[in-house]
């Protein structure tokens, strides 16, 4: 089945630091990828996007470049804010069939100290 | 705007009682999702709709419920609640094949 795996955390930066969080996935077909942020206490927000190979999804300085050759989807930001503090969850949604649902990653913590 | 609304956020209930969370969303999406979130995990699918009348059983469905009455609202139901479904309860929303999902705020369910 589809599955998706992300770098283990936590992930611990001083603030300006470049950030790198792995994910790669496992699926037939050529699904759609995400990366959604957790800010403590809150629900999952989208963070950025991409629907087909080669694209590139970018949002907040965040970007992410959907390689199918690698099967990856690796988020990086060049310089990292306190405020960028949060769990960060990879995940695929099938493009074909009637498959609607999302498959996450078991979610990365990220800690940026001033 | 449009949003999605969960609640109670916070719940406490005791063994064997029989517990309902709402799940409200204003997108008018036919997709709506049920999640927990534990911690080692990540989220986990309990339930899912693509439309009015319409339910599926997700990874983790054991001892839960939902119905689809209507286009904005999927209530999820803990039967018989145990202790190991203390957990963080997320719904979720979509437009179609594709699209992201939107995320209610949560609701913190403990069972004593």
């Amino acid at each position: 089945g589809d599955s998706v795996t992300q770098m283990e955390g936590p992930v611990t930066l001083s603030e300006e630091a470049f950030l790198t969080i792995n994910c790669t996935y496992t699926a037939t077909g050529y699904p759609s990828l995400f990366w959604y942020v957790q800010y403590p206490g809150e629900g999952l927000q989208l963070l950025l996007k991409a629907t087909k190979a080669d694209d590139k999804g970018s949002n907040k300085g965040f970007e992410a470049t959907y390689r199918k050759e690698t099967t990856s989807f690796h988020l990086e930001k060049g310089s990292v804010q306190v405020s960028d503090s949060a769990v960060y969850f990879c995940a695929l949604s099938k493009s074909g069939g009637s498959n609607y649902k999302l498959t996450f990653g078991k979610g990365t913590l990220l800690t940026v100290n001033p | 705007d449009a949003e999605i609304t969960q609640s109670p956020r916070h719940k406490i209930t005791e063994t064997g009682r029989q517990v309902t969370l709402a799940c409200h969303q204003t997108w008018n999406h036919n997709n709506m999702f049920w999640y927990r979130q534990d911690l080692g995990h990540g989220l986990r699918l309990i339930h899912y709709s693509y439309g009015v009348q319409d339910t599926n059983k997700g990874e983790v469905s054991d001892g839960y419920s939902v119905s689809r009455s209507n286009t904005e609202d999927l209530p999820l139901t803990l039967e018989s609640a145990a202790s190991s479904q203390t957990s963080v309860y997320f719904c979720a929303s979509s437009r179609g094949r594709g699209y992201e999902q939107y995320f209610g705020p949560g609701t913190r369910l403990t069972v004593t």
